[in-house]
């Protein structure tokens, strides 16, 4: 199992370009996330899914959108960057129970620069 | 929302006792707590999670006291392959994700020194 990969590694962007960040789960979980990471200020929930076709807003999610359009697919995407959104891009997923968070996996991170 | 708080650093030396403290005085009902390890370029890692009292697994304890506003992470024996940052985690995505959230700290960073 290649557990939680995401695509691309690095990106450098100008601003206003936009762009999709790609992540990918072989764990046939039902959760998925993505995570800004910044120095001094840990990791801060943007968008996540509870499933195929659904997506919930978190604590950071101006300026960004996602689709969970296949259950192992979560993209996030910028649609005119700036260089507050200049950042480490994390990924993670888990499986659901009703009542508990379940162990996240993690991706390894993509960093995005934007001049 | 829960806010969390965690030393920004801690030192130590190998084969001590760790114990990193993390404050959520908002701390909701629902809220689980739970800390992650995360090293140099990866991604975070799962250690541990608990609701209330103590919880202990292979690598670590959590103690959370009966007011729930803070938690305790005690890593026994350290090694310095622990040198690493330390988050804890508070929230809840309630079960069809329609509201809830999960609210990382800003970190500790553990330097276990020979």
């Amino acid at each position: 199992n290649a557990g939680v990969t995401q695509t691309p590694k690095f990106r450098v962007l100008k601003t206003g370009q936009s762009m999709t960040l790609l992540c990918a789960q072989d764990m046939n979980h039902e959760y998925m996330y993505w995570y800004r990471q910044d120095p001094g200020m840990g990791l801060r929930l943007i968008h996540y899914s509870v499933g195929e076709g659904t997506t919930a807003k978190g604590e950071v999610p101006d300026g960004y959108n996602v689709s969970r359009l296949k259950k192992q697919n979560f993209l996030l995407g910028l649609e005119s960057a700036a260089p507050s959104q200049t950042s480490v891009y994390f990924c993670a997923s888990s499986y659901v129970t009703q009542r508990s968070p379940q162990e996240q996996f993690f991706g390894p991170g993509t960093r995005l620069t934007v001049l | 929302l829960a806010k969390t708080t965690q030393p920004i650093s801690m030192d130590s030396y190998e084969g001590q006792e760790v114990n990193i403290t993390c404050s959520h005085n908002n701390i909701a009902t629902n809220d689980y707590i739970t800390w992650y390890q995360q090293f140099p370029s990866q991604g975070p890692r799962f250690i541990i999670q608990g609701y209330k009292t103590k919880v202990t697994n292979e690598v670590a304890s959590l103690f959370i006291p009966a007011d729930r506003k803070s938690s305790t992470l005690s890593l026994p024996r350290v090694s310095l392959s622990d040198t690493a940052v330390y988050y804890c985690l508070v929230g809840v995505l309630n079960y069809g994700g329609s509201q809830g959230n999960l609210i990382f700290g800003k970190g500790t960073k553990l330097s276990v020194k020979p």
